[in-house]
């Protein structure tokens, strides 16, 4: 089964703060991901990424970037946190030619 | 666009139990089904999938059914246990543009 781990585990900050959330997965996929989990919204799709530098928008974009440095590593970034953005934030990613997702166990972020 | 929309809320039952979370869907196309389910303070993990009409995807005794017909995927249990107890995610995916819809989630709580 892919393994994907995320840093940190839990993040608090400031409103106007800067944010990095990383992701890393070793099992050579190619696809990558980034979620957001709120309740009564389920799993949303903020960005996703075919690749090493390459970078789509998801369903939720506003407020967030997003980097695909290596195959590797993905993150995500919130330039000027806000208060709605206080979320468990899940990476996920997949394999040429499957269609199955791989999860990390979350990133979980207060915006005071 | 894609949507899930699966049981709402919270299924409560005791050990032993049949359980039944309903899915529909709606989608273009033919999209792959999916369940995952999410423990407290993990991220979601792949149960099982199916591509095509009449297909059974099963794993832990659990078992949806992909139906066309009725744009159906609904998970059922014959006998559930306390350690059933999560939150259950359909989702369908496109291979052709790699993305994950998910429903809301249904948290399932079992008492023994």
């Amino acid at each position: 089964e892919a393994a994907v781990t995320q840093s940190p585990r839990n993040k608090v900050t400031v409103t106007g703060g800067n944010v990095t959330l990383s992701c890393r997965q070793t099992n050579s996929h190619n696809y990558m991901y980034w979620y957001r989990q709120d309740t009564g919204h389920g799993l949303r799709l903020i960005h996703y990424s075919y690749g090493a530098g390459n970078l789509q928008i998801g369903d939720v974009p506003d407020g967030y970037k997003a980097t695909r440095t290596t195959q590797e590593d993905f993150f995500l970034l919130l330039e000027l946190a806000s208060p709605s953005q206080t979320s468990l934030y899940f990476c996920a990613s997949r394999g040429q030619g499957m269609d199955t997702q791989y999860f990390g166990p979350g990133t979980r972020l207060l915006v005071l | 666009g894609d949507s899930v929309t699966q049981t709402e809320g919270q299924v409560a039952l005791s050990e032993e139990d049949f359980l039944t979370i309903h899915c529909n869907y709606s989608a273009s196309g033919y999209p792959a089904l999916f369940w995952y389910v999410q423990y407290p303070g993990e991220g979601p993990q792949f149960l099982f999938r199916a591509s095509r009409d009449k297909e059974k995807g099963s794993s832990r005794g659990f078992e949806a059914t992909y139906d066309k017909g009725t744009t159906s995927f609904h998970l059922r249990k014959a006998s559930v246990q306390e350690s059933d107890s999560a939150v259950y995610y359909c989702a369908l995916g496109t291979q052709v543009v790699g993305q994950l819809t998910f429903g809301r989630g249904t948290r399932l709580q079992v008492y023994a």
